[in-house]
């Protein structure tokens, strides 16, 4: 089976500064990753997947991922924090499609 | 595209009473998955369709929850009867070429049960 897990349920950032976002992953295969954005009331938005093309993943609004196999990450990044950023972000894997917890991302002006 | 479409967006319900939730995917997806959000336990997979046939329903909680594809274009989501625990934002996704692949998500449908 596989799964994965995000570490920091909540991040603060202030705007402008580096976003990262983490994921690790568990899997005895070579997974599908994936990042989705959930704004208040609405539905998951797919940033970004991962499906072993290139390990340097770049998806909407400035956001990419890189997938590292020796460490088993697939960490989210963005170099500058835009307030329009603040939002709940999922990682997931494929198999059962399974989401993370979620990480609150809270942008301080 | 108008994208997934769920209806209704919010259902208050009292419980015992039956609910039926609405999906419409989006045209030419073949995967259709509903999915349950609450705090306690995030988003859970219920149920997916392939071409409008359940393919993995172990994510259904207990009998009380079923699920229908009677066409490409809609799906349904029905609990009976409902219970306070019940009370989730479930959302309805499609993907055009499955499990291994981005999903398009709906806006969710909020149920309280009261």
């Amino acid at each position: 089976a596989q799964s994965v897990t995000q570490l920091g349920s909540h991040v603060s950032v202030s705007e402008g500064a580096l976003v990262l976002l983490r994921c690790n992953y568990s899997s005895s295969v070579p997974p599908y990753l994936f990042w989705y954005v959930q704004y208040p009331n609405q539905g998951l938005q797919l940033l970004l997947k991962y499906t072993s093309a290139a390990t340097l993943v770049k998806g909407i609004n400035g956001f990419e991922a890189e997938f590292k196999k020796s460490e088993t990450s697939f960490h989210l990044t963005k170099p500058s924090a835009h307030m329009s950023d603040a939002a709940e972000y999922f990682c997931a894997v494929s198999d059962q499609f399974y989401f993370g917890t979620g990480t609150s991302l809270t942008v301080i002006p | 595209d108008a994208g997934v479409i769920q209806s209704p967006r919010h259902e208050v319900t009292e419980m015992g009473q039956e609910v039926t939730l609405r999906c419409k995917p989006i045209s030419g997806h073949d995967y259709l998955f509903w999915y349950r959000q609450t705090m306690m336990r995030g988003l859970e997979l219920l149920i997916y369709f392939n071409n409008n046939v359940p393919i993995d329903d172990s994510g259904m909680p207990e009998d009380r929850f079923s699920a229908k594809m009677p066409n490409a274009s809609f799906s349904t989501l029905k609990i009976q009867p409902s219970e306070p625990r019940d009370s989730a934002v479930y959302f309805c996704a499609s993907s055009l070429k499955g499990i291994n692949y981005g999903y398009t998500f709906g806006s969710g449908t909020r149920l309280t049960v009261v």
